[in-house]
């Protein structure tokens, strides 16, 4: 069965680096999704992205966070200036349509020293 | 209580037993979904039942909808280890698609053998 896949599993970065979490999406799926999950906590809505734009964020996906689909298969999730609160788990998924279920990946665990 | 708010926060009982994990909700939706997530993993999407269904069954797993109450409950029946795992409920708010998925806290089931 297709799956998303993340990349790195685990990343560990100092305060004030840039990062990118890698995401490859199901391949024929047009709607992709970033979700977060501090430890211990509930998995919250970051992103929503479709025909190579923004369709929808939340108010934590503020001016240090981008997203890009820089070609057909991969999609990236930047954080330009990591904060201590920035460590969670990180979840890339996708779908068919924009009513249809969502396929996680596994996730990155980013940790900001 | 917040969007999406699971109960118990924890439920353990012995394999062979039914597992019942209630979900409430406070705005309005198109479909609430559940899914499921071992330690450590993504989340996997077990059902989805739309806003004009009461009832969903899917193997094991029977899901009602109750929208005059805002709530839903997930039922596991004859339950085994491997369905040891955290359980959340994710209401679209009404928006159409999933593009905003709000989950809930999550009940963590544990299946003793």
């Amino acid at each position: 069965e297709p799956e998303v896949t993340q990349t790195p599993s685990h990343q560990v970065t100092q305060m004030g680096q840039e990062v990118i979490l890698r995401c490859v999406p199901i391949s024929n799926h047009l709607y992709f999704y970033w979700y977060r999950q501090i430890l211990g906590q509930k998995v919250e809505f970051l992103v929503s992205f479709y025909n190579n734009e923004i369709s929808e964020k939340s108010e934590i996906f503020d001016d240090q966070f981008s997203v890009e689909r820089p070609d057909g298969s991969n999609f990236t999730l930047k954080i330009r200036s990591t904060k201590l609160e920035d460590s969670a788990m990180y979840f890339c998924a996708s779908s068919l349509r924009g009513d249809s279920p969502l396929h996680f990946g596994n996730g990155t665990r980013l940790t900001v020293t | 209580s917040q969007q999406g708010e699971e109960d118990p926060q924890a439920l353990s009982i012995q394999e062979g037993e039914n597992a019942t994990m209630n979900c409430s909700y406070k705005t309005s939706i198109n479909n609430l979904q559940w899914y499921r997530q071992n330690s450590g993993r993504g989340l996997v999407h077990l059902i989805l039942i739309r806003s004009n269904e009461r009832e969903k069954h899917s193997g094991r797993l029977r899901v009602t909808l109750d929208t005059s109450k805002k709530s839903s409950s997930l039922l596991i029946t004859a339950s085994r280890a491997a369905d040891t795992a955290s359980y959340f409920c994710a209401t679209d708010g009404g928006n159409f698609g999933n593009e905003k998925l709000t989950f809930g806290t999550g009940t963590r089931l544990t299946i003793i053998p």
